[in-house]
């Protein structure tokens, strides 16, 4: 069945350092999303790639979907304490979204 | 509503007993959705309802797990005689429609002693 796989697992940056988790399916995805859970919260949407190529900002995060669509990435630039947390891709499959198993920032000040 | 709203937020067992986790979808979404995320751990998928198509069970990890929803409304996650390994938050997310955005409620947080 379909996989998608983030590295890293865990990353641990100082504040105002850059910071990117990468997201690889096994298959090509129609889109691709991407989720943030705070440390004792629950995923919330960030936001959807549809097309190959792809580039949106929110603020100081990019996220990038790759040209064969089987890829994406997520870059924070200049961290801050406020970004901590588990941040998640996921991509349509079968019946459901397949979300990866996340990658967790942890900023120090 | 206004939210995916789950209850109880909080649930402490003893090993052996039933449990049974709730969930109120956004209003209108058709699909909904049951994870299991084990201290820090990724979504561990469950369940998924369509309308009023056949559940899709495939990611129930034995049968003490099962549940129900009554149309595009409330859903009911039971697991009959808890064991310790069943400690978890049990996470309910609805949407639009399938792999559609989705929208996660607070999760219950189960303890099983």
């Amino acid at each position: 069945g379909q996989q998608v796989m983030q590295i890293p697992q865990y990353q641990h940056v100082q504040e105002g350092e850059d910071f990117t988790t990468y997201c690889n399916s096994s298959t090509t995805l129609s889109n691709i999303q991407w989720y943030k859970q705070r440390p004792g919260g629950h995923p919330v949407f960030l936001i959807q790639l549809v097309k190959s190529g792809e580039v949106k900002k929110q603020k100081r995060l990019t996220f990038q979907f790759g040209e064969a669509k089987k890829n994406s990435s997520l870059h924070i630039t200049a961290t801050q304490t406020t970004d901590v947390g588990t941040y998640f891709c996921a991509g349509p499959g079968y019946s459901t979204l397949t979300f990866g198993k996340g990658t967790m920032l942890l900023v120090s000040p | 509503g206004a939210g995916v709203s789950q209850s109880p937020s909080n649930k402490v067992t003893e090993k052996g007993k039933d449990v049974e986790l709730r969930c109120d979808p956004i209003s209108g979404h058709t699909a909904l959705y049951w994870y299991r995320q084990r201290l820090g751990q990724g979504l561990e998928f469950l369940i998924y309802f369509q309308g009023n198509s056949a559940p899709d069970k495939s990611g129930l990890p034995s049968d003490r797990f099962s549940a129900e929803r009554t149309g595009e409304s409330v859903s009911t996650l039971t697991i009959q005689r808890t064991q310790q390994e069943d400690s978890a938050v049990y996470l309910c997310a609805s949407s639009s429609g399938r792999a559609g955005t989705q929208y996660f409620g607070p999760g219950t947080r189960l303890l099983v002693l």
